[in-house]
């Protein structure tokens, strides 16, 4: 039992480029998150899933987007990358009614 | 104004010292109230959370004051292991619409235990 992964764990980019971080879930979760975590900033809440099928933006979800593939996995994608997107970013799950939330190890992205 | 308030720190304390973290939010209507622990350079993870009648898990007392809007999180017989970030964490609880479940986290405060 993995709980939630992320790919990958580290990632330099130039501005204008894209990716996709990838984040999964082996504890059957209906709900999963992300969020980006900035110094002096706390986590911020950008896109959710509340369950498959279903997205909905958080507090910072400009210049990106998201896609819930399955129950078990939900990818962010940053289609032009900017210098204000280095951040940590960390995908959570949350089960039922239950509001604790599982955290991934994180996503360390500079953009040059 | 920050929905979760926390003082940053760092607190540096000696092993064996009793240490308070406090946190104020700003939405009254809050409903569920968490402290979470993040060591350097990894994720965050649910320390405990907290009740209006206060609980305690340990060495760690957690409290809730909802007239105040204001959380603590005492920590007795501090041990180097407890060297962390402490992050203040509301939710406006399962009703409340699309918004429910959400997680606001504060900024988090930092604790460095001294041996």
């Amino acid at each position: 039992n993995a709980g939630v992964t992320q790919t990958p764990k580290f990632q330099v980019l130039k501005t204008g480029q894209s990716m996709t971080l990838q984040c999964a879930q082996d504890m059957n979760h209906n709900s999963m998150y992300w969020y980006r975590q900035d110094p002096g900033m706390g986590l911020r809440l950008i896109y959710y899933s509340a369950s498959e099928g279903t997205t909905d933006k958080g507090e910072v979800p400009n210049g990106y987007n998201v896609s819930r593939l399955n129950k078990r996995e939900f990818s962010l994608r940053l289609e032009s990358a900017a210098p204000s997107q280095t951040s940590v970013y960390f995908c959570a799950s949350r089960q039922g009614r239950k509001e604790t939330q599982y955290f991934g190890p994180g996503t360390r992205l500079l953009v040059l | 104004r920050k929905e979760v308030e926390q003082d940053p720190g760092p607190f540096n304390v000696p092993e064996g010292a009793t240490v308070a973290f406090n946190c104020t939010y700003s939405n009254s209507a809050s409903q569920s109230f968490f402290w979470y622990r993040q060591d350097c350079r990894k994720e965050p993870k649910l320390l405990m959370s907290v009740y209006s009648s206060g609980n305690e898990d340990g060495r760690f007392t957690a409290q809730l004051n909802r007239a105040s809007q204001y959380i603590s999180l005492l920590i007795r017989d501090s041990k180097l292991s407890d060297s962390a970030t402490y992050l203040c964490v509301v939710s406006l609880g399962p009703y409340s619409g699309a918004g429910s479940y959400q997680l606001t986290f504060g900024k988090g405060t930092k604790l460095s235990v001294i041996p």
